[in-house]
C-alpha cells in the first residue's frame, strides 16, 4: 500500500531550528513534495526533492533519501509567521500525490 | 494572474440535494484535480484530469462526479449530497515540468446537514 507518516505535532521556539521528518511508501517514486499550509487557507509549495541529498532555500531546506524512504523538512531562524502545518506528500508512478495528514508547527516566542 | 479561483467560499446544504463547486484557473495548466482535506486526515484525491476531455477516479470518488470541457474549468457535483460529505474541498492545477508542482485554490468549505 502507500503511505504517508509524519508528526503530528511539534513545537518549537522562535528563533531556534525545528526539523520535522517524514516517512513514505509509494508504488513507484517520482518525488517528495513538502508544502506549507496556514489554518484556514490553501497549502503553498515549498520544496520538491527527487534524487538524495539536501535542497536549500532560504531559511528551509529539504532531504532525501531515497533507499531509506525518508525526508525532512528543516526549518531555520523560525519566526512566529511559520506557524502552521507541514505536509508531506510522494508522487507515485501515475504522478498522483499522496499526502501526510501534516504535521501542526506551533512556535513559542 | 488570479491563479486559481474557487466558488462558493462556503456553503451548507440540505442532505440530498445536489451541488456544483466551480474550479476555474488561468495558467493553461493541462492537469487539475480534485481534494478534499478532513481533519486528522491527508488531502485526498476524489477525481482528476489529465487534459481537457479526459477525467479519472482517485481514491475517494463515490459520490462525486466531474468533467473537463476545457482548459480552464474543473467542475465538482455532489448529485445527493451526504453528512459524510461535509469537508473542505481544494482545487489544484499542475503543468508538469520539472517538478509538476500543484497549485491550489483557496478552498470551499461545505456542510451537509
Amino acid at each position: 500500500g502507500q503511505n504517508i507518516d509524519q508528526p503530528t505535532e511539534m513545537t518549537a521556539t522562535e528563533g531556534a531550528i525545528v526539523q520535522i521528518n517524514c516517512t513514505y511508501q509509494t508504488s513507484g517514486f517520482n518525488g517528495l513534495f513538502w508544502y506549507q499550509q496556514h489554518a484556514g487557507e490553501a497549502p503553498t509549495f515549498l520544496s520538491y526533492n527527487v534524487l538524495d541529498g539536501l535542497e536549500e532555500k532560504g531559511r528551509f531546506s529539504s532531504f532525501l533519501s531515497r533507499s531509506k524512504g525518508y525526508s525532512y523538512l528543516l526549518l531555520k531562524e523560525l519566526q512566529m509567521k511559520d506557524s502552521a502545518s507541514y505536509l508531506c506528500a510522494g508522487m507515485d508512478s501515475n504522478y498522483q500525490l499522496i499526502w501526510g495528514a501534516g504535521t501542526k508547527l506551533i512556535i513559542k516566542p | 494572474t488570479a491563479g486559481i479561483t474557487q466558488a462558493p467560499t462556503s456553503q451548507i446544504l440540505a442532505a440530498g440535494r445536489s451541488m456544483t463547486l466551480r474550479c476555474t484557473q488561468d495558467m493553461r495548466h493541462n492537469a487539475m484535480y480534485w481534494y478534499r482535506q478532513d481533519l486528522g486526515l491527508g488531502l485526498r484525491l476524489i477525481h482528476y484530469s489529465n487534459t481537457a476531455g479526459t477525467t479519472g477516479k482517485g481514491e475517494v470518488p463515490d459520490g462525486y462526479s466531474v468533467s473537463r470541457a476545457n482548459t480552464d474549468d474543473f467542475p465538482l457535483t455532489l448529485a445527493s449530497a451526504v453528512p459524510s460529505q461535509t469537508s473542505v474541498y481544494f482545487c489544484a492545477s499542475s503543468g508538469g515540468g520539472t517538478s509538476n508542482e500543484q497549485f491550489f485554490g483557496p478552498g470551499t468549505r461545505l456542510t451537509v446537514l
